[in-house]
């Protein structure tokens, strides 16, 4: 296993574009997590899947993002009618979680998106 | 709500000298968990080292150790013997250890290691 792939590493677009991120987790974590990362700043929680389910999303999610994780393998996280504003890392990371706990989160390398 | 702070925004430091990188933190959550992440250019956030609250012991990974003070909330990490290597920006995170289990990271702190 060669740990969480994140797809595409870059991405430009015009403002008002919608985009599409996909995160490949570790394969037997079952948790997963959005993360975005501004210049200067530390990464901020978006959401959190366990296995298929989305059971926590940030305030930061406005309606345009959403994300899925369907049969609790990858992730896809949408971004529509882009704004400048949205330019930012966005982090994905998988863990194995267990109660109490838990294991440390593994980070992909981050999709660095340009709302141009 | 957790909250972490890291009050360095720069550190430089000699090649082969000892570096600590300061992290305070406030929760109400009487157990959780601390880390620290090294995040060098490339953008991956990769894992260093983790302490849980209710540890008696502070924690060691090689050269990486955890100065943890619960009485005064802070969680300072060492970086001995300081490598070309270990530029990069350095994250004090907390975890909650109910639900999302997510992090919450401090505003990171730059090293850089001169020759």
């Amino acid at each position: 296993d060669t740990g969480v792939s994140q797809n595409p590493r870059h991405k430009i677009t015009k403002r008002g574009q919608n985009v599409t991120f996909r995160c490949d987790p570790i394969s037997e974590h079952n948790r997963l997590y959005w993360y975005r990362q501004t210049l200067g700043q530390g990464p901020e929680f978006l959401t959190y899947f366990q296995n298929e389910a989305q059971l926590e999303k940030s305030r930061l999610l406005s309606d345009r993002f959403s994300a899925e994780r369907p049969k609790g393998s990858f992730s896809t996280l949408e971004i529509q009618r882009t704004e400048q504003g949205d330019s930012a890392m966005y982090l994905c990371a998988s863990s194995l979680g267990v109660a109490g706990e838990g294991t440390e989160a593994f980070f992909g390398q981050g999709t660095r998106l340009t709302v141009v | 709500a957790q909250k972490i702070t890291q009050t360095q925004p720069g550190m430089f430091v000699q090649e082969k000298e000892a570096v600590t990188l300061d992290c305070t933190y406030d929760t109400s959550d009487p157990s959780y968990g601390l880390f620290w992440y090294k995040q060098p250019s490339s953008g991956e956030m990769i894992f260093l080292i983790y302490q849980g609250s209710y540890d008696q012991q502070n924690a060691t990974e090689g050269r990486y150790s955890l100065n943890f003070q619960k009485a005064r909330k802070s969680a300072n990490l060492v970086i001995s013997a300081s490598q070309l290597g270990d530029s990069a920006m350095y994250f004090c995170a907390m975890r909650e250890i109910q639900g999302a289990q997510k992090l919450v990271f401090g505003q990171g702190t730059r090293l850089t290691i001169n020759p």
